[in-house]
Parts: structure tokens; sequence; C-alpha cells
């Protein structure tokens, strides 16, 4: 089993609202990634992380931003959540080989 | 054209049937290949690496055929568990992994 976590696992929140998506790992890995999901959709990626203070814009465009202060550690941000940013948010990461992921947030923003 | 692609599906089948599924990608240059099961509203699990020479895991064999820049994955004696949607991942050094749109797969009683 891949050792990445995600918090919350669900989130409900109202439009306007600030909120951080965490994302953990504990393999050392120095790449890490944030996709988007909606239900029988395809993955997107928004955000990536090769290092410390590394990070990049995925192939879909988001609102959302990331920080990458420690190897561990992989925050998304919205600063102000809409109606149209519930989905699903899946946390990976990786080394030179496949990708694992975290468990996913599940947000609705209302 | 996407970068990687496979079947559309949905493949429904009967439990016990063997079922394949296929992906192309376009990128010459990649090099490392992954099939990943995903179950409804969950993450994607690494079902297994495919290497050139193929390589089985129990019901599982995954095939690569470079050349052609064609995978493969066979499924034998299939279960109810094995319903999920299977996704088809590219890697190239240097670049990020890149996800096919995935099969979904329901096995039948």
């Amino acid at each position: 089993e891949a050792d990445i976590y995600q918090t919350p696992r669900y989130l409900v929140i109202g439009t306007g609202k600030k909120i951080t998506l965490e994302c953990s790992q504990t393999m050392g890995h120095d790449k890490m990634y944030w996709y988007q999901q909606d239900p029988g959709m395809e993955l997107h990626l928004i955000h990536y992380s090769y290092g410390v203070n590394s990070t990049e814009k995925g192939d879909l465009s988001s609102e959302s931003t990331v920080s990458r202060i420690r190897t561990e550690h992989f925050p998304l941000t919205l600063e102000s959540a809409r109606p149209s940013h519930t989905s699903q948010y899946l946390c990976a990461s990786s080394e030179d080989w496949a990708q694992y992921f975290g468990p996913g947030t599940r947000l609705t923003v209302l | 054209r996407k970068e990687v692609e496979q079947d559309p599906g949905p493949f429904n089948v009967p439990e016990g049937a063997t079922v394949a599924f296929n992906c192309t990608y376009s990128n010459s240059a990649s090099q490392s290949f992954f099939w990943y099961r995903q179950d409804c509203r969950k993450e994607p699990k690494l079902l297994m690496s495919v290497y050139s020479s193929g390589n089985e895991d129990g019901r599982f064999t995954a095939q690569l055929n470079r050349a052609s820049q064609y995978i493969s994955l066979l499924i034998r004696d299939s279960k109810l568990s094995d319903s999920a949607t299977y996704l088809c991942v590219v890697n190239t050094y240097g670049q990020n992994f890149v996800f096919g749109p995935g099969t979904r797969l329901s096995v039948l009683p």
C-alpha cells in the first residue's frame, strides 16, 4: 500500500470560502501531482512539483494554487470556492517509476 | 489525436470470460508503461507494469509492442470483483505521466 494521505476526505462548503486540501506522503518522493476528476470522466493534471520550491501548472487550467515547502507535503488552495470547483481532487507521488495515489478529497461547493 | 487512446468500452462480460483491453500511444520516446485499475469513486491503483518481454501476474497478462506503440491487458477467468475502469498509463523520462481515458469493465453473474 502507498503511504500517501489526503485530508479532508469529504468537504462541503459554501461559495466564496477559502479552502486548503492537504496531501502528504512518507515515501520521500520528489515528484508530486494534483489531479481533478469528475465522476465517470478522465483524470486531468492541474498541478505538479518535481521537488521543494518547484511547482508547475498542469494540462487543465485551474484557479487553485499549490506550494511545496517540504518534500512530504503538497497542499492545494482555492482562495474563493465556487460551485464549478465541485469535483474529486486526487494527489499522487512518484519517483522514477509508477505513480501512487492518495484516497482523494471529494469537494462540493454549494 | 490523444497521446494515449484506449478501447472506448464499456465491456460487459460474463463471469469466467477472457477479456482483452487495448491501448495505443503516440510518443515513440515513451519508456514506462502501466495498467491501473480504478473502482467507482475511488483512486486509481497500480495493477501492473508492462515490460517489453510481456509479463503475467496471476490471471492478468500485459504485453507491449514498441514497434506498433501498442499495449494490451488480458484478463482470464474474469471475476465479479474485476469490474472497474482500467487505465493505460504511459511515462516518458522528464515528462509527466499520461493517462488514457480508461475502459470500463462490468463482469456479470
